[in-house]
């Protein structure tokens, strides 16, 4: 098993541009999770995935769209990037609803410029 | 206030050492609390979960829950160079749909 994999690693967008940022699981997971992690700032959830077909936000949302057409593949999409947008994304899935046991994967530098 | 809170560090021990992590916070609807480990520049792995009050032992790691304080601890006994990284409490509750709320993170460096 690979887990949770994410593309790319590193990426520089310029202000005003987009990107997907995408994440696949092969445990068979219902759960998905995008995460935003800022320095000394903890882990802040972007949106999640109770399935394929249904998303909804989290804390912060503002500025991402996300879609689940398969149970494998949970893409984040940045939409006008902004330097406030500059962090580095996790992507975690896990079997339980409760919010326990996620399984995160490497992660992607992302810098606005 | 935030809903979790994490001391920072840096925490620098001796190899060998037990060393406590802590968070507070103040949800009283929180049931689920876990403990992340993050070595630098890779994603968070979880280390343990624990539902409601109590204690939970693995090998070197225990997690302690105090509802009545609302504080959780992650105590590490004889404490490994490889046990350097920062570790990372997070909480959830059936109130909140399950979102779980991460604290900031403590570093922790183990020194040989």
């Amino acid at each position: 098993n690979a887990g949770v994999t994410q593309t790319p690693k590193f990426r520089i967008l310029k202000i005003g541009q987009s990107m997907t940022l995408q994440c696949t699981q092969d445990m068979n997971h219902n759960y998905m999770y995008w995460y935003r992690q800022d320095p000394g700032m903890g882990l802040k959830l972007i949106y999640y995935s109770v399935g394929a077909g249904i998303t909804d936000k989290g804390e912060v949302p503002n500025g991402y769209n996300v879609s689940r057409s398969t149970t494998e593949d949970f893409p984040l999409r940045l939409e006008l990037a902004a330097p406030s947008q500059t962090s580095v994304y996790f992507c975690a899935s896990s079997t339980a609803g409760t919010g326990t046991e996620q399984y995160f994967g490497p992660g992607t530098r992302l810098t606005v410029t | 206030q935030k809903e979790v809170e994490q001391d920072p560090g840096p925490l620098s021990v001796p190899e060998g050492a037990i060393v406590s992590l802590n968070c507070t916070y103040s949800n009283s609807a929180f049931q689920y609390f876990m403990w992340y480990r993050q070595y630098s520049r890779k994603g968070p792995e979880l280390l343990m979960y624990t539902y409601s009050s109590g204690n939970k032992e693995d090998g070197r790691f225990t997690a302690q829950v105090d509802k009545s304080s609302k504080y959780i601890s992650l105590f590490i006994r004889d404490s490994q160079p490889s046990d350097s990284a920062t570790y990372l409490c997070a909480m959830s509750a059936s109130t909140g749909g399950f979102k779980t709320i991460f604290g900031a993170g403590t570093r922790l460096f183990v020194k040989a």
